[in-house]
Formats: structure tokens, sequence, C-alpha cells
């Protein structure tokens, strides 16, 4: 069965330094997501992503986050210059035709220090 | 706005019995997806279950089912003959442009 992929599974980092979440999306998927989790909380949107270009995007994502789909498999999400609250756990998720089901990957922990 | 409101952060049942966990939500639009998903300790999205706001009949996965009331907004998920596995944060979703989570349910099955 097809699967969204994340890498790392975690990632430790200083503060201030950049960081890139890698994702695979489900190879004949159109629409991209990525998501937030801060220990203990909810789930948070951070960006959907559609025809090579940003098609929503939450008030989370400032200027220190964008995302890229660079080869056509990867969909990543880097941080330019992490912080301390940026320490979450990051889902990327994909949808089908139909816009019905998001697959979510098993999410990458990012651990700032 | 859209928002999802789950009132009960916390919640537990005996094995074996049924549960229902509420979930309420506020949209303006008129044709989405509501989901439940299952995170266990592991942090992994689970879908649950998930209903066409278009489809009046209440959608049904094995021992999960939900109670949709479109006109009141609600969409509730029943887990009959609980089992210890299904121990877990449940969160109810929705989704239009993209997609909204309550803040979760946590969810205890007692032996």
């Amino acid at each position: 069965e097809p699967e969204v992929t994340q890498t790392p599974s975690h990632q430790v980092t200083q503060m201030g330094q950049e960081v890139i979440l890698r994702c695979v999306p489900i190879s004949n998927h159109l629409y991209f997501y990525w998501y937030r989790q801060i220990l203990g909380q909810k789930v948070e949107f951070l960006v959907s992503f559609y025809n090579n270009e940003i098609s929503e995007k939450s008030e989370i994502f400032d200027d220190q986050f964008s995302v890229e789909r660079p080869d056509g498999s990867n969909f990543t999400l880097k941080i330019r210059s992490t912080k301390l609250e940026d320490s979450a756990m990051y889902f990327c998720a994909s949808v089908g035709q139909g816009y019905n089901e998001q697959f979510f990957g098993p999410g990458t922990r990012l651990t700032v220090l | 706005a859209q928002t999802v409101t789950q009132s009960q952060p916390e919640m537990s049942v005996q094995e074996a019995e049924t549960v229902t966990l509420s979930c309420t939500y506020d949209t303006s639009e008129n044709n989405y997806y509501l989901f439940w998903y299952k995170q266990p300790p592991s942090r992994q999205m689970i879908l649950v279950i998930r209903q066409e706001a278009y489809k009046q009949q209440n959608a049904t996965e094995n021992r999960f089912s939900v109670n949709f009331q479109k006109a009141a907004k609600s969409f509730s998920l029943k887990i009959s003959d609980s089992q210890l596995g299904d121990t877990a944060m449940y969160f109810c979703a929705f989704i239009t442009n993209d997609m909204r989570f309550g803040a979760g349910t946590r969810l205890t099955v007692k032996p």
C-alpha cells in the first residue's frame, strides 16, 4: 500500500540553525501539506501546496518557513533560523484526486536546543 | 473562522464497553469532509473514519461509527466493544481548503 514517508524521524538542531524536513508524498497525489504538533497540543495547519505553489498558509507560516518540491517527488519544509518554540512534531500529508482523505506521514520530531 | 471543538479533554471507558467522543465544528462551507484520527503514543496520525458532508448516512467502520448532525454541526465518534489498543488521543478534523483539527480527546481503555 502506498504511503507518505518522512525523513529524518528525529532532528536535533541548535537554535538559529537552518533545518530541512523532507517528505515523499504518494506518487500520484496532487495536494501536499505540512502540519505541526507541539508536544501535548493539537495538530496545527502550516501550509498547503498545489501545482508547485503555496495555496494556503496559516499565521504560523511566517518568513522563516518555506516549502519546495524540488524534483517532483520530494516535498520539503525549510526553517531558516530555528527557535526553541519550533520544537514540535512535523507531519507531511498528501491528497489525491477526489480530495477526500489526507494521508499522513509518520512525522519528524524536531528538537531545537 | 473555521473551528473544531472537542469539549472532552480526557475520557475513560472499561474494556468491551461503548464510549462516545464529541466534536462540534463551525464553517460556512457546504461541502466538506469530516474525519476522526487516532494518535497513539507513537504520535503517528491514523485515520479512523471519514464522513462526507453531503452524505446523510452515518459512516461506520467496524467498531467505529459516527453520528453526523449537519444542521447542528456535530460529528461524534462512537467506539463499540472498546479494546485496550484503542487507548490514544483522538482528533476530530474537517477539511475544506485546509484541514482544521480539534484539541483532541485522550481516551483510556481500562482492563
